[in-house]
């Protein structure tokens, strides 16, 4: 079976904290791939990065990292130095066979000024 | 620009009542998918659709239908068997079904059934 986890249902942080939103997923699949998907307010879901397992190289996009770690099976998201601007659901989702997203349940990143 | 449209934004029924959610987008997708979103359960797959007049259940099916009679539309009705229909419905798209292209959402539509 295929499944996301993402155990932290809401964080709250200060303003200029750096944050590390956790994913953990559950794939028979050899070859897979790991997305991050922002919601702010709006509702719209917004894609911030895909992974590759086949790539096991952090990713650096600005004030974002990702650390893919296969052995764990985890892909975490890290926000360096949080802005208001940041607050928003995350989630992490993982390419089921048909194409579509499994999702996680997603994070309530709150980020207080 | 380029994008998917989901209308109206918040949609109100009366229980018993079917209601239709458009869903169209001018990327030329082949894929399109609808999700729904419910208060700390993330994102569940209802249908989706590889390409024209094809289409298949996902993972929480029963009580919604669908159509694709063209590439850039995709409604999705929610039917008086659907027990719980309050929600935020998602609708996606992307080039193709598979992980060469991410997923485009829309901005969702919220349905109220009363």
């Amino acid at each position: 079976a295929q499944k996301v986890t993402q155990a932290q249902t809401e964080i709250s942080v200060v303003e200029k904290e750096d944050v590390t939103l956790d994913c953990v997923y559950e794939t028979r699949d050899t070859t897979y791939y790991l997305f991050w998907y922002k919601q702010p307010p709006s509702g719209e879901l917004v894609f911030l990065i895909r992974r590759n397992s086949f790539d096991e190289q952090n990713e650096i996009s600005g004030r974002y990292s990702w650390n893919f770690q296969k052995s764990t099976s985890s892909f975490n998201f890290t926000i360096t130095a949080s802005q208001v601007v940041d607050s928003a659901v995350y989630f992490c989702a993982l390419e089921g066979s048909q194409g579509n997203l499994i999702f996680g349940k997603g994070t309530k990143l709150s980020v207080k000024p | 620009d380029g994008g998917i449209t989901q209308s109206p934004k918040y949609l109100f029924r009366k229980e018993g009542q079917n209601v239709t959610l458009s869903c169209e987008q001018n990327l030329n997708h082949d894929a399109m998918y609808w999700y729904r979103q419910d208060p700390g359960q993330g994102l569940r797959l209802i249908y989706y659709s590889q390409i024209v007049n094809d289409f298949q259940k996902g993972d929480i099916a029963e009580g919604y239908s669908v159509s694709r009679e063209k590439k850039e539309s995709f409604p999705l009705t929610v039917t008086s068997a659907q027990k719980n229909p309050t929600a935020f419905y998602l609708c996606a798209s992307s080039i193709t079904a598979g992980s060469e292209s991410p997923l485009h959402f829309g901005n969702g539509t919220r349905l109220t059934v009363t």
